[in-house]
């Protein structure tokens, strides 16, 4: 079955350190991935994706996301955290020709100052 | 911005009673989703839709159902609520952006059955 997991339930950060969050998939063909974030009572905001070609990936608020194929993962990173960055995270997946998302179960980053 | 608008925002109803979310979206996508938000679950999929009255079901289906009979409104029903359908209920709708398809999300719907 079609699968992501984001192994860290729970990350807590410096302000200003560097941060990593971590995704795998388990897909049959290398699927199109994404990342979300939301902040409290909010909902879902797309900070990048990977489609195909270069691996290393920029989204919005200075994220980025490097695919992996050896190790099907996609793992989000920062350089410099930021107290406006605590949230929750979602690591997303779906097939190249579906409409649908799979979703892991998230990661809650805090931010300490 | 999506253009999504759900309805209600948030909601406390009583168990057995049935409960309709609206989504509304104001781009003329195809595709709509309801997804359901559950603390170490992350968002799973109820229903989705690829046209007016073209439907199918989603990860988490049972108990409930939805309706499209125009392109802008995606309806969510549950027929006679639970308690274990207190969640939030997220609509999204998939816009294509240059290679691939995005989806996109609404600003979510918090429902408590009591």
């Amino acid at each position: 079955a079609q699968s992501v997991t984001q192994p860290d339930i729970h990350i807590t950060v410096s302000e200003g350190a560097s941060l990593e969050l971590r995704c795998n998939y388990s897909y049959g063909a290398t699927p199109y991935l994404f990342w979300y974030v939301q902040s409290p009572g909010q909902g879902l905001q797309l900070l990048l994706k990977y489609f195909s070609g270069d691996t290393l990936v920029q989204g919005i608020k200075g994220f980025e996301a490097e695919f992996k194929r050896s190790q099907s993962s996609f793992n989000l990173r920062k350089p410099s955290v930021h107290w406006s960055d605590a949230a929750e995270y979602f690591c997303a997946a779906r097939q190249e020709a579906g409409n649908m998302l799979t979703f892991g179960g998230g990661t809650r980053l805090m931010v300490k100052p | 911005d999506a253009g999504i608008t759900q309805s209600p925002r948030h909601k406390v109803t009583e168990t057995g009673t049935p409960v309709t979310l609206r989504c509304h979206q104001t781009e003329n996508h195809r595709y709509m989703y309801w997804y359901r938000q559950d603390p170490g679950h992350g968002l799973r999929l109820i229903h989705y839709s690829y046209g007016v009255k073209d439907t199918d079901k989603g990860e988490v289906s049972d108990g409930y159902s939805v309706s499209r009979s125009k392109t802008e409104d995606f309806l969510l029903t549950l027929e006679s609520a639970t308690s274990s359908q207190t969640s939030v209920y997220f609509c999204a709708i998939s816009r294509t952006l240059g290679a691939g398809n995005t989806i996109y999300f609404g600003e979510g719907s918090w429902l408590t059955v009591v």
